[in-house]
């Protein structure tokens, strides 16, 4: 199995830019979640789907980061316009069951984003 | 309010040295308790997951064991490979949002030679 794929790993932009991450979660996974990761406030939930509907963005920071989960091999999640304090690492993970009480979830390698 | 925490911060042992992580956690209706390993540059690592005050999971030089107010992960004889960071997590019942993980700030290890 090749697990959660992420791309890009890194990623430099400019204050303003559009940012677009990508996440194919594992095959046959029902749930999709993305986290970031900071030094100062550790790794936070942002948003979860289920069945590729949304389920919880209540971690959404603001209305500049949105995601998106068009089918159950794909999902985005765009920061418009981008500030230098969302420089973080963003990471997607993907689990079994939607909903399920037992159930792990399976982390990808990170994208690692600094806005300059 | 839900929250784990994970003691210590940092722990340096050397190499045959065993000792043990902490996760404490207030959470109401707790399905999972859920350890991680992460190296730096990469994704969180699943190590194990608890479901009952009692039970204990085991994997190489791990051992993970659960309370009703706190988990351990104890590592017998590490080596330096054991190196990392470990996060634990617990899944909390939401109504419907199961499968939400709230995680701790995670214990870095570092095993010398």
């Amino acid at each position: 199995d090749a697990g959660v794929i992420q791309s890009p790993r890194h990623e430099v932009t400019e204050m303003g830019q559009e940012v677009t991450l990508r996440c194919k979660p594992i095959s046959g996974h029902n749930s999709l979640f993305w986290y970031r990761q900071t030094m100062m406030r550790g790794l936070e939930l942002l948003i979860y789907f289920n069945n590729n509907v949304p389920i919880d963005d209540s971690g959404m920071p603001e209305d500049r980061f949105s995601a998106k989960m068009p089918n159950a091999s794909f999902s985005t999640l765009k920061i418009q316009p981008s500030e230098p304090r969302d420089s973080a690492v963003y990471f997607c993970a993907s689990s079994r069951l939607a909903g399920g009480p037992r159930d792990t979830q399976y982390f990808g390698p990170g994208t690692r984003l600094t806005v300059l | 309010e839900d929250q784990v925490t994970q003691s210590p911060e940092a722990l340096r042992l050397q190499e045959g040295e065993s000792s043990s992580l902490n996760c404490s956690y207030t959470v109401s209706g707790l399905r999972g308790l859920f350890w991680y390993r992460q190296d730096p540059g990469k994704g969180p690592e699943f190590l194990f997951t608890l479901y009952s005050a009692g039970e204990e999971k085991e994997k190489e030089r791990l051992k993970a064991t659960l309370t009703k107010k706190e988990s351990f992960l104890h590592i017998t004889a590490p080596k330096p490979e054991d190196s990392a960071t470990y996060l634990c997590a617990v899944q909390v019942f939401y109504g419907g949002a199961t499968n939400k993980l709230i995680f701790g700030t995670g214990t870095l290890l570092a095993v010398q030679p």
